[in-house]
């Protein structure tokens, strides 16, 4: 089973509402990751989180709040969020064997501010 | 910082053709490379894991190789067929560990029936 789970798949929010993604995978990964991917741009790392515990933050704005609360669950909690962070938010995992390994995305949850 | 530039940027070909995408990244210590395929507004599917010991992979109609020391990874997909067409993504680790990937821009291919 290489299936990465997220929800929910569209979300439309205001600037000031609070809402979060949710991502889920059951392949014993280890590491779990955020990506923002604006439209015909290539992917952007967010968050790594290996072991459960935050390894990489790119930069993000504090608006983009990541939790992992097991080695199962990564969510991305969202808040006071501007117009141009609507975006197609992606999850992956991978395993963590020496080096990366294969990582696996789930199908995105397409977020649209206004 | 390792970068990651893929050509053409678009291909339209009619189907039954067989095609070359191409990938090359500025920093060859790579752990290893892996070839995306992203369907418009969904998610990226893993097509191929390159480990930098191998030299090229196969599944199916698609087959991967790798050239670590040239810093260059090729996609060869054979008799192209429509349901071929998507943009095609090619992403090389950016460290060691769990660092993430570094993708390309993409090539964006079209199979004409």
């Amino acid at each position: 089973d290489t299936e990465v789970t997220q929800t929910p798949k569209h979300l439309v929010m205001g600037m000031t509402n609070k809402k979060s993604l949710k991502c889920e995978q059951h392949m014993g990964h280890r590491a779990m990751y955020w990506y923002k991917q604006k439209a015909k741009k290539p992917p952007e790392l967010m968050f790594v989180y290996s072991y459960e515990k935050l390894s990489i933050n790119e930069s993000v704005p504090s608006r983009f709040s990541p939790e992992c609360p097991n080695s199962s669950l990564l969510n991305l909690h969202l808040h006071a969020l501007q117009p141009e962070d609507s975006a197609l938010y992606l999850c992956a995992s991978s395993h963590i064997a020496g080096g990366p390994g294969e990582l696996f995305f789930g199908e995105g949850s397409r977020l649209t501010v206004l | 910082k390792q970068e990651v530039t893929q050509i053409p940027a678009a291909l339209s070909v009619p189907e039954g053709e067989n095609l070359v995408l191409n990938c090359s990244f500025t920093d060859s210590a790579i752990y290893n490379l892996q070839w995306f395929r992203q369907d418009p507004g969904k998610g990226l599917t893993s097509l191929l894991l390159i480990q930098s010991s191998q030299r090229e992979q196969t599944s199916g109609r698609l087959n991967a190789s790798l050239d670590k020391s040239s810093g260059r990874s090729t996609l060869y997909i054979a008799a192209s067929q429509p349901g071929d067409s998507a943009t095609y993504l090619c992403a090389v680790p950016s460290g060691g560990g769990a660092d993430g990937l570094t993708f390309g821009k993409g090539t964006h291919l079209i199979i004409q029936p």
